[in-house]
């Protein structure tokens, strides 16, 4: 079974620009969750959506938006680029059944740097 | 506020020792741990997790401790193995957070020394 794809796997912008990061999810999985690695700050919850919807949001400016296909394949955009953006941005999927932790597998991220 | 804290960021072990590896955490509405290992350049996998009413789990070489009255947790490897060395981020969830929603430390990257 394949695993968690995201793409492009780095990418570099500037100040000011947006950007969009891609991640396929495990067949079958239908929750797709967003985080951001920072050294400093560890890894940090963006969103989790889940048939299409945004079911859990963190603490992190409007400027991170996403969106999950009919497929569960989901995007995630950041706006107006800053420079304490630049960071690896990781993506989890699970199968998110009921009653409980589900296990989630995350991809490999995508490396933003910003300048 | 960091919720789920790892104030150990390096750890440096024997091969053929023990690892231990702490972490520590504020909110008691945590219901559950995990611990996730990171080689460079992949995503974490999980590692071990153990609900908060047990006090311990083992897998193999590897046993998690949950200390709830401390809000502290623990992984301990035995014995360490030199693939062992990579990054470990303990995590925890919470049903009233939503399963989905990993709050993570800020990780202890371990090395065995062979």
């Amino acid at each position: 079974k394949a695993g968690v794809t995201q793409t492009p796997r780095y990418l570099i912008k500037t100040r000011g620009q947006q950007v969009t990061l891609s991640c396929s999810p495990i067949s079958g999985h239908r929750s797709v969750s967003w985080y951001q690695q920072t050294p400093g700050q560890g890894l940090q919850f963006l969103f989790e959506y889940f048939s299409e919807t945004q079911r859990n949001k963190g603490n992190f400016p409007g400027r991170f938006s996403g969106r999950q296909f009919s497929n569960s394949r989901s995007e995630m955009n950041v706006s107006t680029l800053e420079l304490g953006d630049s960071a690896l941005y990781l993506c989890a999927s699970s199968l998110r059944t009921s009653g409980g932790w589900n296990e989630q597998f995350f991809g490999p991220g995508t490396r933003l740097t910003v300048l | 506020d960091q919720q789920v804290k790892q104030n150990s960021p390096s750890l440096s072990v024997q091969e053929g020792r023990i690892s231990i590896l702490n972490c520590d955490y504020t909110n008691s509405m945590f219901d559950y741990f995990l611990w996730y290992k990171k080689y460079p350049a992949e995503g974490p996998t999980f590692l071990i997790s153990i609900s908060s009413i047990k006090d311990k789990n083992e897998d193999g070489r590897f046993t998690v401790f949950l200390n709830k009255s401390a809000k502290h947790l623990s992984l301990h490897i035995v014995p360490s193995q030199p693939g062992d060395s990579a990054v470990y981020f303990c995590a925890a969830s919470g049903t009233n957070f939503g399963n989905e929603k990993l709050t993570f430390g800020t990780g202890t990257r371990l090395t065995i020394i062979p």
